[in-house]
């Protein structure tokens, strides 16, 4: 099975609310990173943070990871129609160097 | 930089036609990964490269896949012969290092029919 899930598959809000997508894995990470794919593209890096972080934030993106809990979640505030996408998380595992990848979650920000 | 770029975007071939994507990433990262995403598994990582050497195939479904990185700027996915369970959009990425993140390509749709 994968090591991250997503938690909703699918999230639908109106603009200008917030939207909180969560994730779980399974075993201990070095960091967690959080990625954004429009349909039909590539994924997009949006955020890293790494295991003795706790919080994170760029722009109207709020990142936080609770490593006891092999737990994080993303934060989107102020939402626009253009965030319409699938956010997955991905983790780099102690002693590998690639990515593992999520299940994703579907957001729709309705205009 | 015109970041990670992949070709040919979309490929249409037959069952048992040899399929090569190509992708070239961007100049200075060490590490280039080819991913194969699709509804029922996911992103799915097949195999990568560190400094062109190929560090962990594990991923890679079977013996009819084989991947390349014949020097820093270019590498190759090649499955042969190819089947319809193959179809699924192909992303390569690369990165600067473990401790950063992934600039991923715009995909190959392959669709083998």
């Amino acid at each position: 099975s994968q090591q991250g899930e997503e938690d909703p598959q699918a999230l639908s809000i109106q603009e200008g609310e917030n939207a909180t997508m969560n994730c779980s894995y399974k075993t201990s990470i070095n960091n967690l990173q959080w990625y954004r794919q429009n349909s039909g593209r590539g994924l997009v890096h949006l955020i890293l943070i790494r295991s003795n972080e706790r919080e994170k934030h760029s722009g109207r993106l709020r990142v936080t990871l609770d490593t006891s809990k092999k737990s994080s979640s993303l934060l989107i505030t102020a939402s626009r129609a253009a965030d319409t996408a699938s956010y997955f998380c991905a983790t780099r595992q102690e002693g590998r160097r690639a990515l593992t990848f999520g299940s994703g979650t579907r957001l729709q920000v309705q205009p | 930089d015109a970041g990670v770029i992949q070709s040919p975007r979309h490929e249409v071939t037959e069952m048992g036609q040899e399929v090569t994507l190509r992708c070239k990433p961007i100049s200075g990262h060490d590490y280039l990964f080819w991913y194969r995403q699709t509804m029922m598994r996911g992103l799915e990582l097949l195999i990568y490269f560190n400094n062109n050497v190929p560090i962990d195939d594990s991923g890679m479904p079977e013996d009819r896949f084989s991947a390349k990185m014949p020097n820093a700027s270019f590498s190759t996915l090649k499955i042969q012969p190819s089947e319809p369970r193959d179809s699924a959009v192909y992303f390569c990425a690369s990165s600067a290092g473990t401790a950063y993140g992934y600039t991923f390509g715009s995909g190959t749709r392959l669709t083998v029919v």
